[in-house]
């Protein structure tokens, strides 16, 4: 069965700074992989997704996310942080016949005026 | 356009008192799935439907959890006899078709408190 790793709880950065949110999974296959945000008292929202092709995906927001076969990861980046990125970000993987997503637990982001 | 609606947004309720917990899709989405979120902790899959096809129950921990949807329409998740654990907020997503590729959109949850 796949699993996800969101190895940092919380993660404080200043607005304008770069931020790196860290995702690894475990799946013997090629996963499909997802950065979802959700923001108090909102739904998740769909940020990018990798399924093939080019390993750096473009998101909504300013985000990107790498895929990194060899290391099993899948970070997410965006090159200055705004203070409306202030959520919580959780990484999912999608895998195999299996149609519900795996979901790590999830990195909360501040930022800092 | 309408996203996916859920109801009520909070619940509390009394230890062993059942709860229905509403949900509805995007118009035209004919996968629903329901998941469950601890406190401090990711999604967990609960169950979920595509069109008229038997669900997934794979993930429902008990038989307490049980889940309806008509056709494509509205689904409802019922928890029976509820228990302290069962307090998370519970989040409906439907996407237009069950393959993991499409994209899954979530509504913005039920919190369940059980006292």
């Amino acid at each position: 069965a796949q699993s996800v790793t969101q190895p940092d709880i919380h993660i404080t950065v200043s607005e304008g700074a770069s931020l790196e949110l860290r995702c690894n999974y475990s799946y013997g296959a090629t996963p499909y992989l997802f950065w979802y945000v959700q923001s108090p008292g909102q739904g998740l929202q769909l940020l990018l997704k990798y399924f093939s092709g080019d390993t750096l995906v473009q998101g909504i927001k300013g985000f990107e996310a790498e895929f990194n076969r060899s290391q099993s990861s899948f970070n997410l980046r965006k090159p200055s942080v705004h203070w409306s990125d202030a959520a919580e970000y959780f990484c999912a993987v999608g895998a195999g016949s299996a149609r519900q997503l795996t979901f790590g637990s999830g990195t909360q982001l501040t930022v800092l005026p | 356009g309408a996203g996916v609606s859920q109801s009520p947004s909070n619940k509390v309720t009394e230890k062993g008192k059942d709860v229905e917990l509403r949900c509805d899709p995007i118009s035209g989405h004919t996968a629903l799935y329901w998941y469950r979120q601890r406190l401090g902790q990711g999604l967990e899959f609960l169950i979920y439907f595509q069109g008229n096809s038997a669900p997934d129950k794979s993930g429902l921990p008990s038989d307490r959890f049980s889940a309806e949807r008509t056709g494509e329409s509205v689904s409802t998740l019922t928890i029976q006899r509820t228990q302290q654990e069962d307090s998370a907020v519970y989040l409906c997503a439907s996407s237009s078709a069950a393959i993991t590729t499409d994209t899954q959109y979530f509504g913005p949850g039920t919190r369940l408190t059980v006292l």
